[in-house]
């Protein structure tokens, strides 16, 4: 499966829109993008994914580029409940999710 | 949806010691994910189930770990003879099977202290 590369912090202030980057530019046709989100002492939470059109649910947004070799999760209204670890994940379909690749994440701090 | 639900949260034990975690997942799921997670890293895959049966297994998933899922339901992850190396988050997830849409669904964790 591709791997990910992503910022290891960064920093947005509340009620602004945080974009959070991520590469995979070794992504595959048939590999979807993820992404998880992990608040301190909880465990991951689902949050979008897709193949190639862009997405959005009462969460977030994802833009993938046409090329798809990156993406951008996009928090609109970011609060500071939003304070958390991003992970970016691509995954193969038809393949299970033991498959997949969990980097170290992007360490996002909302500030009031 | 009561969510997946692990225990116990909290783990201290003695380097030498066996201790056993348990996961229930949401009802309806058929697969089963066990993670580990330290500190700064995402999670490490170490095994899954789909319904009862034990399909992978992680090379990193040392002789003193076992897991076990009875009838598709709840499932025990044992570690044996832990090891100070062993302390970190363990992870359960569940999933319903599906080629396009899975989704992992995560529970709170178990935090694994080895003295």
């Amino acid at each position: 499966d591709a791997k990910t590369t992503q910022p290891p912090s960064m920093d947005c202030a509340e009620g602004r829109a945080a974009n959070l980057p991520c590469n995979h530019s070794t992504i595959s046709g048939n590999e979807y993008v993820y992404w998880y989100r992990q608040i301190h002492s909880q465990g991951p939470q689902y949050i979008i994914h897709g193949l190639k059109n862009n997405e959005t649910n009462e969460m977030a947004s994802l833009i993938i580029t046409e090329d798809r070799k990156s993406s951008t999760l996009i928090l609109p209204h970011a609060t500071l409940r939003d304070t958390a670890v991003y992970y970016c994940i691509v995954r193969v379909a038809e393949k299970s999710n033991y498959q997949l690749i969990w980097g170290a994440g992007t360490k996002l701090i909302i500030k009031p | 949806d009561t969510g997946v639900s692990q225990n116990p949260r909290h783990k201290i034990t003695k380097r030498g010691q066996n201790v056993t975690f348990r996961c229930d997942p949401i009802s309806e799921h058929n697969r089963l994910y066990w993670y580990r997670q330290t500190l700064g890293q995402g999670p490490e895959f170490l095994t899954y189930f789909q319904n009862e049966a034990q399909l992978e297994k992680s090379r990193l998933l040392s002789d003193r770990f076992s897991a076990e899922r009875p009838k598709g339901s709840f499932s025990t992850l044992e570690i044996q003879r832990t090891e100070q190396g062993d302390s970190a988050m363990y992870l359960c997830a569940s999933s319903l099977a599906d080629r396009v849409n899975e989704k992992l669904f995560f529970g709170s964790g178990t935090q694994l202290s080895v003295l």
